[in-house]
């Protein structure tokens, strides 16, 4: 069974610095994905960022970006020069390739004008 | 991106009385399904899968006569809150998995229900 700990409930960060989102995980498997995903008010799930466990490199797109220490476990999303619009809770998750994702509990972030 | 659509968006219903959810896959055939549930301010809570021609594999915990999962075909899973009541109130999201690219899941954009 995979677990994914997100220990921030709440972040804020001032708009055009940058934050880190933290997140740690427990799996079994040696094939997993993970995923940050952002949901706005909306509540539509829209992936940010995904990261292939076999994949030493880091993921990017664009502002954001990941620090994946395999052997830690851990799997922080950081977001350069925020924007008002990356207000959201952002959720940390993992799976092992057709099976469900495995969320944390969320942070919420809020970008201070 | 693969599109997944919900409907209905958003749905109020009497107590006692079912209301039926519908998740489907737009642009790519989707052999399994998820269902998910959450509360206001907290995360996804997985209920059920649900694969293409068989029976869907419930969650402990979920009543698998209340929330009936029908997966009759490669694009359309179907959830039906059966004799709701208050506490089902809750926003449901769907994903799916495209077996073209096994570790993508696609979102659809929920639906609330609200029983009174």
């Amino acid at each position: 069974a995979q677990t994914v700990t997100q220990s921030q409930p709440e972040m804020s960060v001032q708009e055009a610095e940058t934050v880190t989102l933290s997140c740690t995980y427990d799996t079994s498997e040696s094939n997993y994905y993970l995923f940050w995903y952002k949901q706005p008010p909306s509540r539509q799930m829209i992936l940010v960022i995904r990261q292939e466990a076999y994949k030493q490199q880091n993921a990017t797109e664009n502002r954001f970006s990941v620090n994946f220490q395999k052997a830690a476990k851990s799997f922080s999303l950081k977001i350069s020069d925020s924007q008002l619009g990356d207000t959201a809770m952002y959720f940390c998750a993992a799976h092992s390739g057709n099976t469900p994702l495995v969320f944390g509990k969320g942070t919420r972030l809020s970008v201070i004008a | 991106g693969a599109v997944v659509s919900q409907h209905p968006s958003w749905v109020i219903c009497k107590s006692g009385t079912s209301v039926k959810i519908e998740c489907r896959s737009l642009d790519f055939q989707a052999t399994t399904m998820f269902w998910y549930r959450q509360f206001p301010k907290q995360s996804l809570m997985l209920m059920a899968t649900s694969n293409e021609g068989s029976k869907a594999t419930y969650e402990q915990g979920v009543e698998k006569d209340k929330f009936l999962i029908n997966h009759a075909s490669l694009t359309l899973s179907t959830l039906t809150v059966t004799s709701a009541h208050p506490e089902d109130s809750s926003f449901y999201i769907c994903s799916a998995g495209d077996p073209g690219h096994s570790y993508e899941q696609y979102f659809g954009p929920g639906t609330r229900l609200t029983v009174t």
